[in-house]
């Protein structure tokens, strides 16, 4: 149990185009997904934390208009990164949380690897 | 703030031997704390948690952890590690909203 996919699982576009990464809870509900952004050899940034059916919460330093966060549903949440440049390549992984409580597990997606030219 | 802290880069350790990947904690108030581990280009895969309770935890894979509260530490441990085991290997507080990662130690078990 607590399976959570991320499509598609790699992305190559030209600058200036949007991708659309999408984030799925298989067999639980999800109240809670969190996006993150991971560097090369570098530990995960939270970027957004998102509950179905309210507005995204955003980290201090992630710009909002750039990085789009739908969570249309208890399992699932996706993030639109807009007008893509070279410098938001990196791996993007989302996780899912059954609950919002301190002591709740969060289960990681396998993450999308998106690369601008 | 929460925060966990992460000694070692990188940890090597041959076949067979017991491993033991360091972390460190800084809380207010009871800590949640967890591990994580993340094999090449992909997500990372829950291994433990502590809550309350025991301070030895059991976890996926053969791994547990102890928890310590007076040195403020939850290291990761195996009896007996294999080369399967080389992965990159998190620790995390959960903080009210959010998880805290540390910085990652790289674990290179070699045969």
């Amino acid at each position: 149990g607590a399976v959570v996919s991320q499509h598609p699982s790699w992305v190559i576009c030209k600058s200036g185009t949007s991708v659309k990464i999408e984030c799925r809870s298989l067999d639980f509900q999800a109240t809670t997904m969190f996006w993150y952004r991971q560097f090369p050899k570098q530990s995960l940034m939270l970027m957004a934390t998102s509950n179905e059916g309210s507005k995204a919460t955003y980290e201090q330093g992630v710009e909002k208009d750039k990085f789009l966060i739908n969570h249309a549903s208890l399992t699932l949440s996706t993030l639109t990164v807009t007008s893509a440049h070279p410098e938001d390549s990196s791996f993007y992984i989302c996780s899912a949380s059954r609950g919002a409580g301190r002591t709740d597990t969060q289960y990681f997606g396998p993450g999308t690897r998106l690369t601008v030219l | 703030a929460q925060s966990v802290a992460q000694p070692e880069d990188q940890v090597n350790v041959a076949e067979g031997n017991p491993l033991t990947v360091k972390c460190t904690y800084s809380v207010s108030g009871n800590p949640y704390l967890f591990w994580y581990v993340q094999y090449p280009n992909r997500g990372l895969q829950f291994l433990l948690k502590y809550i309350t309770g025991d301070n030895l935890v059991k976890g996926s894979y053969g791994f547990e952890a102890e928890f310590n509260k007076s040195q403020t530490s939850f290291h990761l441990k195996k009896p007996s590690a294999l080369v399967s085991d080389s992965a990159l290997y998190f620790c995390a507080v959960r903080d009210m909203y959010k998880v805290i990662f540390g910085t990652g130690t790289r674990l290179q078990v070699f045969p």
